[in-house]
């Protein structure tokens, strides 16, 4: 079955950089676009960027552009979430979210991983 | 604030049928991009509910159906039962943001 397992979370000083991992398995990565969602605590989902199949396109919400990175590592069945200069406002559960297709940014997100917690905090 | 506007609460009785909207706008909903919708029960991660004009994924009861009007859509759900109890987000794409946009959510208590 598909699985989508997030890693990389914890507390980070503001403008601090961490790097998240997203590892999938039951199903062939390397066909698929993934996105990152996060939800900061008590509030609504943000979508944050999607990588299409072969890495060749990414997408970015105005509020990350610049300081977040999305790559894939189909070899290893891995997305990753670079995170540069980050603020209190960046504090959030982030998830990883297997695309409907290979290359399409405007379709819908099927499975869904659980999560890992990002805090910004001094 | 959101591109796409949800009610931030909605509630109804076991077995009654209660609506959910998202409103969006011409860039959005009324360019034509597909709405989907999603259930997140508290503690967990989102779950696909419904995809495009009338989709839903295996498992997924036909107790939950969608519409879509011009710029806005809606959830129903009908025979509510306990387990429905959960937050409720929709999704498009907004061409002039050219990103992937989520509304603000609605909680739904089941009385």
């Amino acid at each position: 079955q598909v699985q989508l397992v997030e890693s990389g979370g914890g507390v980070v000083q503001p403008g601090g950089s961490l790097r998240l991992s997203c590892v999938a398995s039951g199903f062939s990565f390397r066909g698929y676009g993934m996105h990152w969602v996060r939800q900061a605590p008590g509030k609504g989902l943000e979508w944050v960027a999607v990588i299409w199949y072969d890495g060749n396109n990414e997408y970015y919400a105005d509020s990350v552009k610049g300081r977040l990175t999305i790559s894939r590592d189909n070899s290893k069945n891995t997305l990753y979430l670079e995170m540069n200069s980050l603020t209190a406002e960046d504090t959030a559960i982030y998830y990883c979210a297997r695309a409907q297709a290979g290359q399409d940014s405007t379709g819908y997100l099927d499975y869904w991983g659980q999560g890992t917690l990002v805090t910004v905090s001094s | 604030q959101s591109v796409l506007t949800q009610p931030p609460s909605v509630s109804g009785a076991p077995g009654q049928r209660v609506t959910i909207s998202c409103t969006g706008s011409s860039s959005n909903i009324g360019a034509g991009y597909d709405v989907h919708w999603y259930q997140q029960v508290p503690g967990s991660a989102p779950k696909l509910l419904t995809y495009g004009p009338s989709n839903r994924p295996s498992g997924v009861p036909e107790r939950f159906s969608v519409s879509k009007s011009d710029t806005s859509a809606s959830l129903a759900i009908t025979g509510l039962q306990a387990e429905d109890e959960a937050d409720y987000f929709c999704q498009s794409y907004d061409s002039s943001l050219s990103a992937s946009m989520f509304g603000g959510g609605t909680k739904l208590t089941v009385l």
